[in-house]
């Protein structure tokens, strides 16, 4: 059983540099998501995808961007990171984006750019 | 958007009853969540309400007012193992999830 699955566990990665974090599920899932979760402020959205081939933008997608070729992955780029970037990166997936439809959470990316 | 409140810490000891309340407001709703996230882990779902009134699954029970905006998590019987941060989150129209910032539960002995 793999579920959701995201790479790398964790990075430090210097300002300037290009980084992408993927995120593979085995679910057939069709909507996934992209969250950036910070202390004392929660699970923002980054991005979305309802269905392959389609991408939307969150509350804070400033500096990130997001594909989605097939329905398992769901890359997210950040071109040029900044300090501000630094945080831990979630990947979830849901069967679809309504209903009862609940989310499931990949383990999470930490990551910190100096 | 959404504005989503809750308390930021709650201690209870082992066997007790704690509730968790969640108050928010919206332009738009469709469901809401409630997520618990152990240190260091990622998320994992509770329960999920979109109609008035409360949904019961073992321990934990989730009661949903949209009049008022007002949701709270029941955690009965606590043990050691439900020390843990609880999400509220609110599905708007566009079916996109925001995150309260989460109740950090400590369960004493």
């Amino acid at each position: 059983i793999a579920g959701i699955t995201q790479a790398p566990t964790s990075q430090i990665l210097a300002a300037g540099r290009r980084m992408t974090l993927r995120c593979t599920q085995d679910m057939r899932h069709n909507a996934m998501y992209w969250y950036r979760q910070d202390l004392g402020l929660g699970l923002r959205l980054i991005h979305y995808s309802n269905t392959a081939g389609t991408t939307g933008k969150g509350e804070v997608p400033d500096g990130y961007s997001v594909s989605r070729a097939n329905t398992d992955d769901f890359p997210l780029t950040l071109a040029s990171a900044v300090p501000s970037q630094t945080s831990v990166y979630f990947c979830a997936s849901s069967a679809t984006s309504g209903g009862a439809d609940t989310q499931y959470f990949g383990p999470g990316t930490r990551l910190t750019v100096l | 958007g959404q504005n989503i409140d809750q308390p930021t810490e709650m201690t209870a000891t082992e066997g007790a009853i704690v509730q968790i309340n969640c108050t928010y407001q919206t332009s738009g709703f469709n469901g809401l969540f409630w997520y618990q996230q152990h240190a260091g882990e990622a998320p994992t779902f509770l329960s999920y309400n979109v109609l008035d009134g409360l949904e019961e699954k073992g321990r934990f029970s989730s009661f949903l007012s949209r009049s008022k905006g007002y949701s709270y998590l029941l955690l009965k019987e606590l043990q050691m193992k439900d020390s843990a941060s609880y999400l509220c989150a609110v599905r708007d129209n566009d079916y996109k999830l925001s995150f309260g910032a989460g109740t950090t539960v400590t369960v004493r002995a």
